[in-house]
């Protein structure tokens, strides 16, 4: 069955230092991978999706991902935050259901937290 | 276009109580889901309806009913509310071949006494 780990559950940076947030996966078929962002108190939003094709993937607002099958992971990375960056992030893996229908599977969830 | 609503905002219920969560979407989305997000656990799949007419139940759908009204809304339904059920509720939405992108709500936060 498909699973997803995410490493760190809280995540202190300063702003304009550099961050790396973990996931890793488990899956015995191929696997669509994603990163959701929830600011707070709001509902989660696409930050950015890897289907096929280049292993790095972007999002608009500079974070990078990059999937490594040889490590099942699909850490998230920016080299660069600011205070508005302070979200909760969610790391999630397609899956086969039922009626030939993919869900989702989410991860636990990494709180990314911004100082100044 | 608002995207996907979620009413209400807050509800707090005593254990035994019935509501209904509602949810609409104004995207044309087939698809349609219901999650629960509880700390520490991530999001697990309640029901969700692939398209109008179907309904299908998730990882966690025991204590909970849906309701597809229409290609628009999509309601969730605790009949005898428990504390277990105390957690965010978020509606989502995807578009035909795209399933996986999914819209999410601003979520219902229900306390269960």
């Amino acid at each position: 069955a498909q699973s997803v780990t995410q490493l760190d559950s809280q995540v202190p940076v300063f702003e304009e230092a550099p961050v790396e947030l973990r996931c890793n996966y488990s899956s015995s078929v191929s696997v669509y991978l994603f990163w959701y962002v929830q600011y707070p108190n709001q509902g989660l939003q696409l930050l950015l999706k890897y289907l096929s094709g280049s292993t790095l993937v972007e999002s608009i607002n500079g974070f990078e991902a990059e999937f490594n099958k040889s490590q099942t992971s699909f850490h998230l990375r920016k080299p660069s935050v600011h205070i508005s960056d302070t979200a909760e992030y969610f790391c999630a893996v397609s899956a086969p259901f039922r009626g030939g229908y993919n869900k989702l599977i989410f991860g636990a969830g990494t709180r990314l937290a911004v100082h100044p | 276009n608002a995207g996907v609503t979620q009413t209400p905002k807050f509800q707090v219920l005593k254990t035994g109580q019935s509501m209904t969560l509602q949810c609409a979407q104004d995207m044309n989305h087939n698809s349609m889901y219901w999650y629960r997000q509880d700390p520490g656990m991530g999001l697990r799949l309640i029901y969700y309806s692939a398209s109008e007419g179907t309904t299908d139940k998730g990882e966690v759908p025991n204590g909970y009913n849906v309701s597809r009204l229409n290609k628009r809304e999509f309601s969730l339904r605790l009949e005898s509310a428990a504390p277990s059920q105390t957690s965010v509720y978020f509606c989502a939405s995807s578009s035909p071949g795209q399933t996986l992108d999914q819209y999410f709500g601003p979520g219902t936060r229900l306390l269960v006494l």
